[in-house]
């Protein structure tokens, strides 16, 4: 079946630090697949996405690329900053390519970043 | 963005009670809306996809007759979890689409569901 696997957090890191957060997913033929991010008290907003294999999806420094022959999309930012402590999902979709119903998630992924 | 509001964001209920969570898609008309469960430590699993104004389509192994789930209009859909058990304790969160082919879904905050 279609399953999506992140690292488990939490995940802690200091100003400034380069952050990875693996995600791999399973599926059977071309998902996309997306980033979302959760603040705390906020509902989940979507972070960035790809849609197709090599697609480089990124946004407010973080970046992700769709890697179909590792079946990776995995998450990176350069330099993290205290306000990018959150939970963050990754996630496919079978529907269309912008289309983010029915998404598939993975278990979510606790960035706490100290000053 | 689009703006979803899910409330309650937190509701303690006594077992054998049911409770309600409304989504409101706040400034766009949403034609889909999507309810999705969270255990702890667990993904995000979809539990039904709502239309406004037809049944809901629930996935494999959700009870639909536990979970009820009304989308009477363009901008409110409501997931009632019926009889509440301790079991039902969980994470429940709404999105809300415009159900357009390519369009993106905007999430509420979530409901924490605490049954005692």
């Amino acid at each position: 079946g279609n399953s999506v696997t992140q690292m488990e957090g939490p995940v802690t890191l200091s100003e400034e630090a380069f952050l990875t957060i693996n995600c791999t997913y399973t599926a059977t033929g071309y998902p996309s697949l997306f980033w979302y991010v959760q603040y705390p008290g906020e509902g989940l907003q979507l972070l960035l996405k790809a849609t197709k294999a090599d697609d480089k999806g990124s946004n407010k420094g973080f970046e992700a690329t769709y890697r179909k022959e590792t079946t990776s999309f995995h998450l990176e930012k350069g330099s993290v900053q205290v306000s990018d402590s959150a939970v963050y999902f990754c996630a496919l979709s079978f529907y269309g390519s912008g289309n983010t119903g029915k998404l598939i998630f993975g278990q979510g992924t606790t960035l706490q970043v100290k000053p | 963005g689009a703006v979803v509001s899910q409330h309650p964001s937190r509701v303690i209920c006594k077992s054998g009670t049911s409770v309600k969570i409304e989504c409101r898609s706040l400034d766009f008309q949403a034609t889909t809306m999507f309810w999705y469960r969270q255990f702890p430590k667990q993904s995000l699993m979809l539990m039904a996809t709502s239309n406004e104004g037809s049944k809901a389509t629930y996935e494999q192994g959700v009870e639909k007759d536990k979970f009820l789930i009304n989308h009477a209009s363009l901008t409110l859909s409501t997931l009632t979890v019926t009889s509440a058990h301790p079991e039902d304790s969980s994470f429940y969160i709404c999105s809300a689409s415009r159900g357009v082919a390519g369009t993106e879904a905007f999430f509420g905050q979530g409901t924490r569901l605490t049954v005692v």
